[in-house]
């Protein structure tokens, strides 16, 4: 069975700081799909990252960077230097292959509070 | 632009009132289409799969006769709350399955929040 862990619920920082957001995930399937998403007090889901099961490498995308450790399970997301803007629910997500349904399993969200 | 036009964005009714939402894709043709539902500070869950031309795929814990859901036209699925309750006030969100072989993510509409008075 699929399972997402984001077992951050909540984390706040002060302005300028750097803050990692935990994902661990469980699945059966050899090629999955994971994902950050963005969800601002507005409510819409903002797209941030997709990464494929085969592809390991760390990625790094302006203040954003991203951590894939398959050996751990773990999918984990750094924002640098942190801004007041980046303040909202942070969702990972897992999508498999193996039923073909390529419907989107979320984790619980960590809610990310920057201060200024 | 937008891919996926969500609509409406917020509704406020009386209970007993069925709601329709929408869910448009505006790019490309879309076979498929997914329905989520948050409530308050959790998580998104899957609700069903929309299918073009065929029935919805309800997850378990869903009633089908009370989310009724209709993907007649590749570029349109609706989900109609029948008869909503109060219990029945919740974000709902779609996302847009593109094509196979695109190699391009879902995409999510901007969400209806639903509040049944």
């Amino acid at each position: 069975a699929q399972k997402v862990t984001q077992a951050q619920t909540e984390i706040s920082v002060v302005e300028k700081e750097d803050v990692t957001l935990d994902c661990v995930y469980e699945t059966r399937d050899t090629t999955y799909y994971l994902f950050w998403y963005k969800q601002p007090p507005s409510g819409e889901l903002v797209f941030l990252i997709r990464r494929n099961s085969f592809d390991e490498q760390n990625e790094i995308s302006g203040r954003y960077s991203w951590n894939f450790q398959k050996s751990t399970s773990s999918f984990n997301f750094t924002i640098t230097a942190s801004q007041v803007v980046d303040s909202a629910v942070y969702f990972c997500a897992l999508s498999e292959t193996i039923t073909g349904a390529n419907n989107l399993f979320f984790g619980t969200g960590t809610r990310l509070t920057v201060i200024p | 632009g937008a891919v996926v036009s969500q609509h409406p964005s917020r509704v406020i009714c009386k209970s007993g009132t069925s709601v329709k939402i929408e869910c448009r894709s505006l790019d490309f043709q879309a076979t498929t289409m997914f329905w989520y539902r948050q409530f308050p500070k959790q998580s998104l869950m899957l609700m069903a799969t929309s299918n073009e031309g065929s029935k919805a795929t309800y997850e378990q814990g869903v009633e089908k006769d009370k989310f009724l859901i209709n993907h007649a036209s590749l570029t349109l699925s609706t989900l109609t709350v029948t008869s909503a309750h109060p219990e029945d006030s919740s974000f709902y969100i779609c996302s847009v399955q593109p094509p196979r072989g695109s190699n391009q993510p879902q995409h999510f509409g901007d969400g209806t929040r639903l509040s049944i008075l």
